[in-house]
């Protein structure tokens, strides 16, 4: 079944910088877009980023745009999130998703990776 | 932007009732929209989609309806696992905003 783990998350000092991973598994995942959707502590879902099933294509949330980068590499069926510039309301769960059954609705999602910006 | 406001943003009812949470958009979105039940210490999970299609696996007692610009996600005859927090989104349009949620607790 499809499985998505993310990983790279930690603890950061503002102004840093942090590359989230996201490993795919059980779809063909270069036929799929993909996502970043990220909830604080205690706080409801923003999504983040999306990038096209070939990469070509990607658009941001405002709050990120210019700092954050989404990529992916469709031959490791692997799913890129290149943070910089980071700030402590940057701190969230952050959750990798595809959109691998009912397109383009959020229907897999990983169990998340934290991150924390703080001095 | 489109913005999405839940209504209400908690709601306290017993095992048994029936429950109503309504989205409402600040533009058209047609039928895009979804909602999303999330479990503390869990990810989210998709439970309708263009606003009233049952994503596979979910119980018959969830509906969603609407069109436009307001919709609801009604629960029938609640059951104890369907406490938690449910979230509607739009994908009519970038950014893929997402409602503030609503959190369903037991009474």
């Amino acid at each position: 079944q499809v499985q998505l783990v993310e990983s790279g998350g930690g603890v950061v000092q503002p102004g840093g910088s942090l590359r989230l991973s996201c490993a795919a598994s059980g779809f063909v995942f270069s036929k799929y877009a993909m996502h970043w959707v990220r909830q604080a502590p205690g706080k409801g879902l923003e999504w983040v980023a999306l990038t096209s099933y070939d990469g070509i294509n990607n658009h941001y949330a405002d709050s990120v745009k210019g700092r954050f980068t989404i990529s992916r590499d469709n031959s490791k069926d692997t799913l890129f999130l290149q943070m910089n510039s980071l700030r402590p309301d940057d701190t969230a769960l952050y959750f990798c998703v595809g959109s691998t059954v009912v397109t383009p609705y959020f229907d897999s999602w990983g169990q998340g990776t934290l991150v924390i910006v703080s001095s | 932007d489109i913005q999405l406001t839940q209504s209400p943003s908690f709601l306290s009812a017993s095992v048994g009732d029936r429950v109503t949470i309504t989205c409402r958009a600040s533009q058209e979105i047609s039928s895009y929209l979804a909602w999303y039940q999330q479990k503390p210490g869990h990810a989210p999970k998709l439970l309708i989609y263009t606003a009233s299609l049952l994503q596979s696996g979910v119980p018959s007692r969830f509906r969603g309806s609407g069109f436009g610009t307001v919709f609801t996600l009604t629960i029938n005859s609640l059951q104890p696992e369907d406490f938690a927090t449910y979230y509607c989104q739009q994908l009519n349009s970038y950014p893929r905003t997402f409602g503030q949620g609503t959190k369903l607790e037991i009474k």
